[in-house]
């Protein structure tokens, strides 16, 4: 049980393309998905919290018009890269929690983005 | 400051030798819940353990063996007789109101 899968694996597009990532929760609802970065050799950084039906929450220095987020249904949250550049290249990972285990997340297997 | 600090870059071993990765967590919460996961080459993070403040037992699940001790605010984890497929880069990470992951450790087993 808790599997979440991500859609595509991995993505390479021209800059100034905008791609979206799709994350779905194939065995629970999630009434809170999470989106993360991890740049080559680096840790996972949290970019923004969303909960089903709201706005997402964005951390410190995540540029909201750039990463669009939205979580319309309780298995699907999509991440969706506007205007793409060469820096905005890294790998994407989504989580989900569920209600009664909020302190737990469950893990996509991530997108590696790339940017030409 | 960071909330999780793991000292060690990189660690690297012969295999059938032990690992022991640290993990130094900060809270100022009383409730909160540690974990440490594995990230082999493919990226894809595997969940290894999950332990909340309240519960201080050690923890052993095969090969791998965890120690939390609240005094000192750490939580560490060994791998005992290493095999190449422990390769991978390991992150201790904290969850008191959001998840927070240390820099990770990168284990090199080499045959």
């Amino acid at each position: 049980g808790a599997v979440v899968s991500q859609h595509p694996s991995w993505v390479i597009c021209k800059s100034g393309t905008s791609v979206k990532i799709e994350c779905r929760s194939l065995d629970f609802q999630a009434t809170t998905m999470f989106w993360y970065r991890q740049f080559p050799k680096q840790s996972l950084m949290l970019m923004a919290t969303s909960n089903e039906g709201s706005k997402a929450t964005y951390e410190q220095g995540v540029e909201k018009d750039k990463f669009l987020i939205n979580h319309a249904s309780l298995t699907l949250s999509t991440l969706t890269v506007t205007s793409a550049h060469p820096e905005d290249s890294s790998f994407y990972i989504c989580s989900a929690s569920e209600f009664r285990r909020s302190n737990e997340q469950f893990f996509g297997p991530g997108t590696r983005l790339t940017v030409l | 400051a960071q909330k999780v600090t793991q000292a060690q870059t990189e660690i690297s071993v012969v295999e059938k030798e032990d690992v022991t990765l640290d993990c130094v967590y900060e809270t100022r919460d009383t409730t909160y819940y540690l974990f440490w996961y594995k990230q082999p080459p493919s990226g894809e993070l595997v969940f290894l353990i999950r332990r909340n403040s309240f519960d201080e037992q050690n923890e052993i699940s095969g090969r791998y063996s965890w120690n939390f001790q609240k005094s000192t605010s750490s939580f560490n984890f060994t791998i005992t007789a290493s095999q190449v497929v422990d390769s991978a880069v390991y992150f201790c990470a904290l969850n008191d109101y959001k998840l927070s992951f240390g820099a990770g450790t990168t284990v090199t087993v080499r045959a």
